[in-house]
């Protein structure tokens, strides 16, 4: 599976949107996008996945740009709870374990 | 509906022992995977169980870790004689067995402490 990058950490403001990049240069045609994210002490939890076009759910949108190279998850509006580590994991939609990376920890601040 | 269980959710034990470490995962699921994540660390792979298929237990650190699934069911970790560096966080995480798709959701997790 497809190495992801992201950064460490990033801070957001209550109320805002986050914007969490991802880095995957190396993806596969038949690999997918996953974003999950653990809050602490708390199991990984689903947030989206996408192969080309963007999604969007109840949580989140997940864009993903033409290329397939990078991605951004979108939290529109950022709220306290959202204050977890994220996890940007490409994989072949095979049965299979995830390969989860450090991720970014958000922190979303009053 | 029910998620995905662990039992215990804190397990203490003396360098040496065994534990046994339980999974219940969503009704329905047929595929169930066992992660660890060591402190300040990301989460590991250990083994995974798909139906009826033999498991792949690629990611198993050591022949001191085993795991056993009843049907589609129930799934427990053994780890046996512990050492101080198998304490962790133990997750379990199940999926359904569709195509196109196959979405991990995980439980709580056991947080196993080895003195």
């Amino acid at each position: 599976d497809a190495k992801t990058t992201q950064p460490p950490s990033m801070d957001c403001a209550e109320g805002r949107a986050a914007n969490l990049p991802c880095n995957h240069s190396t993806i596969s045609g038949n690999e997918y996008v996953y974003w999950y994210r653990q809050i602490h002490s708390q199991g990984p939890q689903y947030i989206i996945h996408g192969l080309k076009n963007n999604e969007t759910n109840e949580m989140a949108s997940l864009i993903i740009t033409e290329d397939r190279k990078s991605s951004t998850l979108i939290l529109p509006h950022a709220t306290l709870r959202d204050t977890a580590v994220y996890y940007c994991i490409v994989r072949t939609d095979s049965w299979g374990k995830f390969q989860f990376g450090a991720g970014t920890q958000v922190v979303v601040t009053p | 509906g029910a998620g995905v269980s662990q039992s215990p959710s804190n397990k203490v034990t003396e360098k040496g022992k065994d534990v046994e470490l339980r999974c219940d995962p969503i009704s329905g699921h047929t595929a169930l995977y066992w992660y660890r994540q060591r402190l300040g660390q990301g989460l590991e792979f250990l083994i995974y169980f798909q139906g009826n298929s033999a498991p792949d237990k690629s990611g198993l650190p050591s022949d001191r870790f085993s795991a056993e699934r009843t049907g589609e069911s129930v799934s427990t970790l053994t780890i046996q004689r512990t050492q101080q560096e198998d304490s962790a966080v133990y997750l379990c995480a199940s999926s359904k067995d569709l195509p196109g798709t196959d979405t991990q959701y995980f439980g709580p997790g056991t947080r196993l402490t080895v003195l």
